[in-house]
């Protein structure tokens, strides 16, 4: 079956960085877009960023721009964030998501267990 | 940015009842819409894609509807492991923007 295990949350400091990784199973990971979407403390979804699956094309939500890097290592099955100039608003759970196709739709249909950023003085 | 705004923000409701959430699109996104469910704690779930195609496994008392900016989402018959925050999402665009969420609670 579908698996996505995100690492590398943890505590960091404001214009700090860090560097999340999710490792894939159960699936062609190689062939498949991958996304990164993040959840603030009793908030909604955040749309974070997307990598296509090969890596040559990747999209960001405005609030991220600049600051974060989306990519992956398909002979590792592995996506990763990496994270600079974290700001407090940046404090949330970050889930790895994998994007179905489905003809011309595509959706979200498995998601990580999340793993979560605090960036705090 | 599309923006998708749902309706209620918060409902209650008791088991066997049918209730129906509306997300609303601030333009049109066709059919590209997703409906999740959140359990505290935990990561969401895909229950629809494509505004109304039902996800393998996913009971079929969840129903999707809609197109272009219109969309809904109905439980036809409540039941106790439904009590969650629900989210629409569209995927026409990037960012793929979610909405705000309603949440479930029991009566």
């Amino acid at each position: 079956q579908v698996q996505l295990v995100e690492s590398g949350g943890g505590v960091v400091q404001p214009e700090g960085s860090l560097r999340l990784s999710c490792a894939a199973s159960g699936f062609m990971f190689r062939t498949y877009a991958m996304h990164w979407v993040r959840q603030a403390p009793g908030k909604g979804l955040e749309w974070v960023a997307v990598i296509v699956y090969d890596g040559s094309q990747k999209y960001y939500g405005d609030s991220v721009k600049g600051r974060f890097t989306v990519s992956r290592d398909n002979s590792k099955k592995t996506l990763y964030l990496e994270m600079n100039k974290l700001r407090v608003e940046d404090t949330a759970v970050y889930y790895c998501v994998k994007e179905e196709r489905r003809g011309s739709h595509y959706y979200f249909d498995e998601w990580g267990q999340g793993t979560l950023v605090t960036v705090s003085s | 940015d599309i923006q998708m705004t749902q309706s209620p923000s918060y409902l209650s409701a008791s088991v066997g009842d049918r209730v129906t959430i509306t997300c609303r699109a601030s333009q049109s996104v066709r059919t590209y819409v997703s409906w999740f469910q959140q359990i505290p704690g935990r990561a969401p779930k895909l229950l629809i894609y494509a505004a109304s195609s039902l996800r393998s496994g996913v009971p079929s008392r969840f129903i999707g509807d809609g197109s272009e900016t219109e969309f809904t989402l109905s439980i036809s018959s409540l039941q106790p492991e439904d009590f969650a925050t629900y989210y629409c999402q569209q995927s026409y665009s990037t960012p793929y923007t979610f909405g705000q969420g309603t949440k479930v609670d029991i009566k």
